[in-house]
């Protein structure tokens, strides 16, 4: 089973409707962070947690929201989509600062 | 402001020859510079890091970085591709406040 599981892999949905990408680890570590990647712009955070009480806002926060249920999940919210959401988004973990990030395969949304 | 640069979108090589994709960084203080590699529908898996010490630094299937401080340079090399190394590749940097800052993305086509 891979460490970092994100669900789903795919999602295509309508402008305006509320859509929660899910992220669950089982890899033990604090902190975990949201991700968005477009072509030709690598990848732009959009929220991190240290800890299950720490939620911090990233580069491109606005739009988004997101909820840390335990250690082990955090979940990322678009309240009401619009086209220019749409990307790949990728949830990461890591042990510490000065430690490498690990990464789940991703969710490939597509806004109409 | 900390910063990654990737100059090249794109780097071909022949199989069997050496590569190099680089990567130049701007940082206060020390540098925590890393390597991801990108495979299609798959997420960033870690390559190598620097953090201190020696300035070559070695990683996973035989890449190594080099890190040179008077060029703020962490360029990525393998002394001989393979048609399997063809991926998207991302440098990345940990900034002041403990966040990764990561490059656009170069794609490394490797030729049979």
């Amino acid at each position: 089973d891979a460490d970092v599981t994100q669900t789903p892999r795919n999602r295509i949905t309508k402008t305006g409707k509320r859509i929660m990408l899910e992220c669950s680890q089982t890899k033990g570590h604090d902190r975990m962070y949201w991700y968005r990647q477009d072509p030709g712009l690598g990848l732009r955070l959009i929220y991190y947690s240290f800890d299950v009480k720490d939620i911090n806002k990233g580069e491109i926060s606005d739009g988004y929201s997101v909820s840390r249920q335990a250690q082990a999940k955090f979940s990322l919210s678009l309240e009401s989509a619009i086209p220019n959401q749409t990307a790949l988004y990728f949830c990461a973990t890591s042990e510490s600062f000065n430690q490498p990030q690990h990464f789940g395969d991703g969710t490939r949304l597509s806004i109409l | 402001a900390q910063s990654v640069a990737q100059p090249e979108d794109q780097v071909n090589v022949a199989e069997g020859n050496p590569l190099t994709v680089k990567c130049t960084y701007s940082v206060s203080g020390n540098p925590y510079l890393f390597w991801y590699v990108q495979y299609p529908n798959r997420g960033l898996q870690f390559l190598l890091k620097y953090i201190t010490g020696d300035n070559l630094v070695k990683g996973s299937y035989g890449f190594e970085a080099e890190f040179n401080k008077s060029q703020t340079s962490f360029h990525l090399k393998k002394p001989s591709a393979l048609v399997s190394d063809s991926a998207l590749y991302f440098c990345a940097v940990r900034d002041t406040s403990f966040k990764t800052i990561f490059g656009a993305g170069t794609r490394l086509f490797v030729k049979a």
